[in-house]
């Protein structure tokens, strides 16, 4: 089955922390696509970061990085130093035949 | 320029009703897609339409379930006979194509079966 697995259902963390959240995946495809989104409380998906499976460079995007394995088929998302305003729920998505599949999302808040 | 538009942002049905929710996507976006979240899950695709291909039917969950779109413009999600279960946030994307590009969501409505 193609799936995947947000292990980590929800985090609190304090602000300036930096936070890791992780995401192991299933596919049948050999090339795909990983996608995270952001889903703030006012509900309105917001696209993050994608990584295609055949580019396993780690990069850093402002506050954000990211950590591809394609051998453990992890695709793990981290936030430095976290504010206040990244609190939200934070979805896992690879991008398999044409469509995203979703994750149950991690919940990420970050107190003052 | 304008985003994903959805309407209506809410809707209460009674069981056993008929519903039609809309979507606007982007101008130019080729694919759109038809997703459904309930409360506290993850969203569970239902259905995508990419220019003038078929569309890929294959999440609906039922055959209460059915989507049209206009050519590259406005889609219709029609839920016919609602059921309690149907109870959740409707998300409509549009993307600029299939495999690998960004989709851009829209507010959702808020479906409630009574």
């Amino acid at each position: 089955a193609q799936k995947v697995t947000q292990a980590q259902t929800e985090i609190s963390v304090v602000e300036k922390e930096d936070v890791t959240l992780d995401c192991v995946y299933e596919t049948r495809d050999t090339t795909y696509y990983l996608f995270w989104y952001k889903q703030p409380p006012s509900g309105e998906l917001v696209f993050l970061i994608r990584r295609n499976s055949f580019d396993e460079q780690n990069e850093i995007s402002g506050r954000y990085s990211w950590n591809f394995q394609k051998s453990t088929s992890s695709f793990n998302f981290t936030i430095t130093a976290s504010q206040v305003v990244d609190s939200a729920v934070y979805f896992c998505a690879p991008h398999n035949t044409d469509k995203l599949i979703f994750g149950t999302g991690t919940r990420l808040q970050v107190f003052p | 320029g304008a985003g994903v538009s959805q309407s209506p942002s809410n809707k209460v049905t009674e069981k056993g009703k008929d519903v039609e929710l809309r979507c606007d996507p982007i101008s130019g976006h080729t694919a759109l897609y038809w997703y459904r979240q309930r409360l506290g899950q993850g969203l569970e695709f239902l259905i995508y339409f990419q220019g003038n291909s078929a569309p890929d039917k294959s999440g609906l969950p039922s055959d209460r379930f059915s989507a049209e779109r206009t050519g590259e413009s406005v889609s219709t999600l029609t839920i016919q006979r609602t059921q309690q279960e149907d109870s959740a946030v409707y998300l409509c994307a549009s993307s600029s194509g299939l495999a690998g590009y960004e989709q851009y969501f829209g507010p959702g409505t808020r479906l409630t079966v009574t």
